[in-house]
């Protein structure tokens, strides 16, 4: 069974960078079929895409976050990591890491890490 | 950006009874439409993709109907562990985007 966890602070001060890692655990990042990705929820709200990167390094960002967002992949900690820049307040939220829906046969899952809080403090 | 749209954002129903949610994209998304239960402090769980089809091990009283625009999730017979907030999915275009979800709630 797939399983991903995300690590990083908890607490990172405005105009900062977020840095946020996904380990994947129960299978390999290493697959030229799956993507994987990031999503947000701030205290209280509904789910935003960050954006996803593919085992080849292409990336997808969701261009409201205006560029500030970086999606990385480490291949050989089984890892994926999320970067984003000067943040405010309104980036407080909980982060998921994310293998996005796929579907192979007619069958489609996807997997969601525990999500962890991340304050941007003043 | 596709908007997602929910209704009601909360909906108010008796454990047993019928609850119906539903959802409208800003311009075609074909079937590419997928449903998601939020419990407090936990993720969203996928109930539901292509806009019909139930994913592994979600129960049959979990119905998804719809297409190209407007779409549909029933619960048949709600429990007690049914009542969470319900986000709709697209994911026909990038940026995949959610709406903002509906709270189903205990009458």
């Amino acid at each position: 069974q797939l399983q991903l966890q995300e690590s990083g602070p908890g607490l990172v001060k405005s105009s900062e960078t977020l840095s946020l890692t996904c380990t994947v655990s129960g299978g390999s990042i290493n697959s030229r079929i799956y993507y994987w990705g990031w999503v947000r929820q701030p205290p209280g709200k509904g789910l935003q895409w960050l954006g996803s990167i593919s085992y080849s390094g292409t990336t997808y960002y969701n261009p409201s976050l205006n560029s500030r967002v970086t999606i990385s992949v480490d291949k050989s900690k089984n890892q994926f990591s999320l970067g984003l820049n000067s943040v405010t307040a309104a980036d407080t939220a909980v982060y998921y890491c994310v293998r996005p829906l796929y579907c192979s046969g007619g069958t489609c899952i996807d997997y969601w890490g525990q999500g962890t809080l991340v304050t941007v403090s003043s | 950006e596709i908007v997602m749209t929910q209704s009601p954002a909360t909906l108010s129903v008796s454990p047993g009874e019928r609850a119906t949610l539903s959802c409208r994209a800003s311009q075609s998304i074909s079937s590419n439409l997928a449903w998601y239960q939020q419990k407090p402090g936990q993720g969203p769980r996928l109930l539901v993709y292509g806009a019909s089809t139930r994913a592994t091990g979600i129960p049959a009283r979990f119905s998804g109907s719809g297409s190209v625009t407007d779409f549909t999730l029933t619960i048949s017979s709600l429990q007690s562990e049914d009542f969470a907030v319900y986000y709709c999915q697209q994911y026909n275009n990038w940026p995949w985007t959610f709406g903002q979800g509906t709270r189903v709630e205990i009458k």
